[in-house]
C-alpha cells in the first residue's frame, strides 16, 4: 500500500544554516511524483518542489532541493541558508500514476531561530 | 493569475445541519482534489475531479459528496454534521492530470458545535 512517512515531528536550526527534512516512501507503482509543501501558521499549502520518479536528477527550486535516492525510497527536502520565515510544517507527499490524488505524510514542524 | 480560492473561509455550523464548500481553481485548471485536514488524522483525500467527472473518493462517508461544474468550479457537501467533521478543507488545482505541480487554496477551517 502506498505510504509516506516523516519520523522527525520537530526540527531547529539556527538561521543561514542548512536542514535536511526526511521523507521516505513506499509503493509498488514503478510511475510516481513526489511533492513537498510548506504550510504556515495560516493553513495554506505551498508548493515547493516536485521529483518525477523517472526524473534523473535531483529536483531543485531556489533554496530548496530534493535528495531522491529511489532505492532507499527517500526523498529528503533540504533547505539551504534558513529564514525565520521558513518556520512552518512541511509535509511530503506522493502521487502514484493515473491520478492526482496525494499520499502525504505526517508532516516535519521546523522552527528557525535566530 | 489569480490563485485558488474557497468560500467561505471560516463557517460554524452545529451537529445534523448541512454545509457547502465552494472551490474555484486558477483559470484554465480543470482537475480539482479536495482534503480534509484534522490534527488527529493529518491530512486525507476525499475527492477526485477532472472535466466534471469523480475519478477518485476517498474513504469517507456517504454524507461526504462533491461535484465539479463546467467551469471547473468545485463544491463539497457535508450532510449530517457531526463534531468530528471539524477541520480545515483544502482544494488543490491543476492544469491537467499528473502535472508537476498542484496548487492549494486557503482552505475553509469548519467548525462544528
Amino acid at each position: 500500500a502506498q505510504k509516506i512517512t516523516q519520523t522527525q515531528p520537530g526540527m531547529f536550526v539556527q538561521e543561514k544554516e542548512a536542514v535536511t527534512l526526511d521523507c521516505t516512501y513506499d509503493t509498488s507503482d514503478p510511475s510516481y511524483g513526489l511533492f513537498w509543501y510548506k504550510q504556515p501558521s495560516s493553513g495554506e499549502m505551498i508548493f515547493l518542489i516536485y521529483q518525477g520518479s523517472y526524473d534523473q536528477q535531483n529536483a531543485t527550486e531556489g533554496r530548496y532541493s530534493l535528495n531522491f535516492q529511489k532505492a532507499r525510497k527517500s526523498a529528503n527536502l533540504v533547505i539551504s541558508a534558513s529564514q525565520l520565515g521558513d518556520s512552518a510544517m512541511y509535509f511530503c507527499a506522493m502521487r502514484e500514476d493515473n491520478t492526482d490524488k496525494l499520499i502525504f505524510g505526517t508532516g516535519t514542524r521546523l522552527q528557525v531561530f535566530p | 493569475k489569480a490563485g485558488v480560492t474557497q468560500t467561505p473561509r471560516y463557517l460554524i455550523k452545529t451537529r445534523g445541519q448541512q454545509v457547502t464548500l465552494s472551490c474555484s481553481p486558477i483559470s484554465g485548471h480543470r482537475s480539482v482534489s479536495w482534503y480534509q485536514q484534522t490534527p488527529g488524522q493529518g491530512l486525507q483525500f476525499l475527492f477526485e475531479y477532472f472535466s466534471e467527472t469523480q475519478r477518485n473518493k476517498g474513504n469517507f462517508p456517504g454524507r461526504f459528496s462533491g461535484r465539479q461544474f463546467s467551469n471547473s468550479r468545485s463544491e463539497m457537501n457535508v450532510s449530517t454534521l457531526e463534531l468530528g467533521d471539524s477541520a480545515l478543507y483544502l482544494c488543490a488545482s491543476s492544469l491537467a492530470l499528473q502535472q508537476e505541480t498542484q496548487y492549494f487554496g486557503p482552505g475553509t477551517r469548519l467548525l462544528v458545535l
